[in-house]
């Protein structure tokens, strides 16, 4: 079956600027995961979502970074006034119950700031 | 500051050698994760430990658990080309936690 799928798998954009990112999870996977990884690091949680609640957002970095999962399943990472040091690639996993089960990663998308 | 570190950050290996990844934390752990992430993909779960002193094998690969559930390792036999990737180490420090810590990485290439 599909995987999860994360579009754009590449977005440049101009510092202030606003911008959205999508992860498809696997069908039926009702926990949904942001991770966000920057240059030779590894992923940093940022927020988990159980069906269409924000079950956890303790690891987002601020109030300019907003994400939303409105019908439990396609979810959008909100940037707003987005800065240079936002660039890094975004990373979406899901699993398919509880936050215990299995995290499958998608490809991610690398967001650049100029 | 990142909880889990990892070492070496880098190893360049030949075809054929052995070679250990080590994953340390001052914390302790409910369970390990071990990843493998390749260039323009996400990481791709090898496997969880649980159990203080642990030990799991996956072909070639050997993953320990410490006793004292702070550190792992992972082992690799005889590498391969195929084993060239970031390999990351990831924990949780409550069963059931939402998140997921993972390490600075250990980026290995295996030459031909």
């Amino acid at each position: 079956g599909a995987g999860v799928s994360q579009t754009p798998s590449n977005k440049v954009t101009e510092k202030g600027k606003y911008v959205e990112l999508r992860c498809d999870p696997i069908s039926g996977h009702t926990a949904l995961y942001w991770y966000r990884q920057s240059l030779g690091q590894g992923p940093e949680f940022l927020i988990y979502f159980q069906g269409t609640g924000a079950a956890d957002d303790s690891g987002l970095p601020n109030d300019r970074f907003f994400a939303v999962r409105p019908e439990g399943s396609v979810s959008t990472l909100k940037i707003q006034r987005t800065e240079r040091g936002d660039s890094a690639v975004y990373l979406c996993a899901s699993s398919p119950q509880t936050s215990s089960d299995t995290q499958y990663f998608g490809p991610g998308t690398r967001l650049t700031v100029l | 500051t990142q909880l889990l570190e990892q070492s070496p950050q880098f190893l360049s290996i030949q075809e054929g050698e052995n070679l250990t990844v080590y994953c340390n934390s001052s914390s302790v752990f409910s369970s390990l994760q071990w990843y493998r992430q390749e260039p323009g993909e996400g990481p791709v779960l090898l496997v969880t430990v649980v159990t203080g002193g642990e030990v799991k094998k996956l072909k070639r690969l050997t993953f320990q658990f410490g006793d004292a559930r702070k550190d792992s390792s992972l082992h690799i036999t005889a590498a391969q080309p195929g084993d060239t990737g970031l390999y990351l180490c990831a924990g949780r420090l409550q069963t059931g936690a939402n998140n997921l810590f993972f390490g600075t990485g250990t980026r290995l290439t295996v030459i031909p």
